[in-house]
């Protein structure tokens, strides 16, 4: 237990359905991360909000918005995604002034139809 | 740019025999250095770390790593692996936090572990 929880664990959406995938942590982090990690590839960095605002967002396609509402809440809103879209998603928290340290979430596996 | 290469993607070992997984890693300041374990349908937990000083850092569940600047390695080592060690393994390295704290993973070793 890391102190970081996802809901959903496990999500199965058609390709025009909307969903939402929430990350949540007490631990008095203020920066937040998602990150894709697909079968066989390296973990890929989504997006980075530190202090409630976005900082890094890595080219990810429009059908994935992401929602930072305060420091301890992180959403990624789902809409129209593809097969190909199906993959672990998992959401980490690090406190300021961490040298890289990240804590992880377990993760929620999506399954795009 | 940094970059972090794990050079093996799949390693067998026998329960109760010795382990090392590899890393290479390419910063061009001294790096913070991580191995992250990942057991099936979890998030990743963190071994160990490295930012300075002593470069044999201990970890939990009985895991260290050597730092080695000459090589630009941090090899991950366990005298004798256990069933339950069976997992993928990741090694990072990091920016500070000041510059985003960002994490740059190598692709992972899934370690299995014969009985």
């Amino acid at each position: 237990e890391t102190g970081v929880t996802q809901t959903p664990r496990h999500l199965v959406m058609g390709m025009t359905n909307k969903k939402s995938l929430k990350c949540e942590q007490h631990l008095g982090h203020n920066a937040m991360y998602w990150y894709k990690q697909s079968a066989k590839k390296p973990l890929e960095l989504m997006f980075v909000y530190s202090l409630e605002e976005r900082v890094e967002n890595n080219s990810v396609p429009s059908r994935f918005s992401p929602e930072c509402p305060n420091s301890s809440h992180l959403f990624l809103h789902l809409h129209t995604l593809q097969p190909e879209d199906s993959a672990l998603y998992l959401c980490a928290s690090t406190p300021k002034g961490a040298r890289g340290e990240q804590f992880f979430g377990p993760g929620t596996r999506l399954t795009v139809l | 740019a940094q970059s972090v290469t794990q050079p093996d993607i799949h390693i067998t070992v026998s329960e109760g025999a010795s382990l090392e997984l590899r890393c290479n890693y390419s910063y061009g300041a001294t790096p913070y250095l991580f191995w992250y374990v990942q057991s099936p349908g979890q998030g990743l937990q963190l071994l160990l770390k490295y930012f300075s000083g002593d470069t044999l850092v201990q970890g939990i569940k009985g895991f260290e790593a050597e730092f080695k600047r000459s090589q630009s390695s941090f090899n991950l080592r366990k005298p004798s692996v256990h069933w339950s060690d069976a997992a993928e393994y990741f090694c990072a390295v990091s920016r500070p936090y000041n510059q985003g704290g960002k994490l740059i993973f190598g692709q992972g070793t899934e370690l299995s572990v014969k009985p």
